[in-house]
């Protein structure tokens, strides 16, 4: 596609279900990140994927976060037994080799936990 | 380590008002610095760069000084109109391609 998609865009849910969120790269990208975005806050690093490489997951806040790429495409990020404090945007980027300092932002996913 | 201090906002000016956000950075090395700008319902953009020091990014009339004597990179806007209403986040990249970034900027333009 010509942008980075996420889905869903809204995704309210009970304290204690697992979510998952979805992202799709821009084609071809190499890199893939995932952000938090909370009220008041700024972006806050989550997990960064680099083509084959493991990823780096320096940001993940607890163990109940989790997130894979498939094929070195889209990229799932998990949040299980949800709490409250979860609520928040998650934003996804994509960056190309050609292109190392451009990140490529989709729209967003807004998390409610109940 | 690296981190990124912005301005508090919200910030409300009239149209044809100058803007001045200031960014403040702490970094090991010598970061690419970045505005990135959040209009009402989309995804971040970016809006300017600058990679080395005295280098001034600018970009639909914002620009943005990379100063590295003052570890700063204010973003500066002559004249703002009601379109620019956003949220403007100033952002470093760090070692290992990663980012940091401020925890944002509201302005409100209004007629």
């Amino acid at each position: 596609g010509a942008g980075v998609s996420q889905s869903p865009s809204n995704k309210v849910t009970e304290k204690g279900k697992d979510v998952e969120l979805r992202c799709d790269p821009i084609s071809g990208h190499t890199a893939l990140y995932w952000y938090r975005q909370s009220l008041g806050q700024g972006l806050e690093f989550l997990i960064y994927f680099q083509g084959n490489s493991a990823p780096d997951k320096s940001g993940l806040p607890s163990d109940r976060f989790s997130a894979e790429r498939t094929g070195g495409s889209v990229s799932t990020l998990t949040i299980q037994r949800t709490q409250q404090e979860d609520s928040a945007v998650y934003l996804c980027a994509s960056r190309s080799d050609t292109n190392t300092d451009t990140q490529y932002f989709g729209p967003g996913t807004r998390l409610t936990v109940l | 380590g690296n981190s990124v201090t912005q301005m508090e906002g919200p910030v409300t000016l009239s149209e044809e008002a100058f803007l001045t956000i200031n960014c403040t950075y702490t970094a090991t090395g010598y970061p690419s610095l970045f505005w990135y700008v959040q209009y009402p319902g989309e995804g971040l953009q970016l809006l300017l760069k600058a990679t080395k020091a005295d280098d001034k990014g600018s970009n639909k009339g914002f620009e943005a000084t990379y100063r590295k004597e003052t570890t700063s990179f204010h973003l500066e806007k002559g004249s703002v109109q009601v379109s620019d209403s956003a949220v403007y986040f100033c952002a470093l990249s760090g070692p290992g391609n990663q980012f940091y970034f401020g925890t944002g900027t509201s302005l409100t333009v209004i007629p």
